[in-house]
């Protein structure tokens, strides 16, 4: 029973490119979050999706951030012209379709991936 | 808006007990969490306690929670080397109707001394 997956691990992208990080939720699990930790910080929430759907995205900055979660696929968080302060670790989370399971459980996250933009 | 505080640092000797404290404001976060981050990794659930308990125990773990005072404390007992790590607490957000996003805390390291 893989965990939750998350690739690459580590991406460095040069100032102005796009940076593309995937996320692989667990077997069973329909929900995805994302969280930006920066250096020396906690993790900060950006967005929630189920599949095909954005339910909240309101910790993502209003411009160059996207992300999806199609039918099939992995769930991807984009980053258009990547500046320097987008550097940080990405992590994506995973939990189940009940409520309560989710609280008795948590969330499962991955091991992030860590983008370095010089 | 919420906001999870917990200390930066602890530093302990090995066998001694580790007491992390953590406050949080939305009093009605349903459920508290407490995760291990290891250097370069993910981070792992280690317990988490529902609003309407005081104490829960889990081998060497024990999570206390003053609903009144929006304060939460995990005692690891018998410390040792391996559980050196960045410790966060984090809350269920329930703030503006959303759908139980977690809020962290910035995460208090521990050091544990042979």
């Amino acid at each position: 029973n893989a965990g939750v997956m998350q690739n690459p691990r580590h991406l460095v992208r040069r100032r102005g490119q796009e940076a593309r990080l995937r996320c692989s939720p667990m077997k069973g699990h329909s929900h995805v979050y994302w969280y930006r930790q920066l250096p020396e910080e906690g993790l900060k929430f950006m967005v929630y999706l189920q599949k095909e759907n954005i339910i909240d995205e309101s910790g993502m900055p209003k411009e160059r951030f996207s992300a999806e979660f199609p039918k099939e696929g992995p769930s991807i968080l984009r980053i258009q012209q990547v500046v320097r302060g987008d550097s940080a670790a990405y992590f994506c989370a995973s939990s189940p379709i009940m409520q309560l399971d989710r609280g008795q459980r948590g969330y499962t996250f991955g091991s992030g991936t860590r983008l370095t933009v010089v | 808006g919420e906001d999870v505080e917990q200390s930066l640092f602890l530093s302990v000797r090995e066998g001694d007990s580790s007491v992390i404290n953590c406050t949080y404001t939305d009093s009605s976060s349903t459920y508290l969490y407490w995760y291990k981050q290891e250097p370069g990794a993910g981070l792992q659930l280690l317990t988490y306690i529902f609003s309407n308990m005081d104490m829960k125990q889990d081998q060497r773990l024990t999570v206390l929670l003053n609903k009144k005072d929006k304060h939460l404390s995990l005692r690891i007992a018998d410390t040792q080397t391996g559980d050196s790590a960045i410790y966060f607490c984090a809350e269920s957000s329930n703030y503006g109707g959303s759908q139980g996003n977690l809020i962290f805390g910035k995460g208090t390291k521990l050091s544990v001394k042979p």
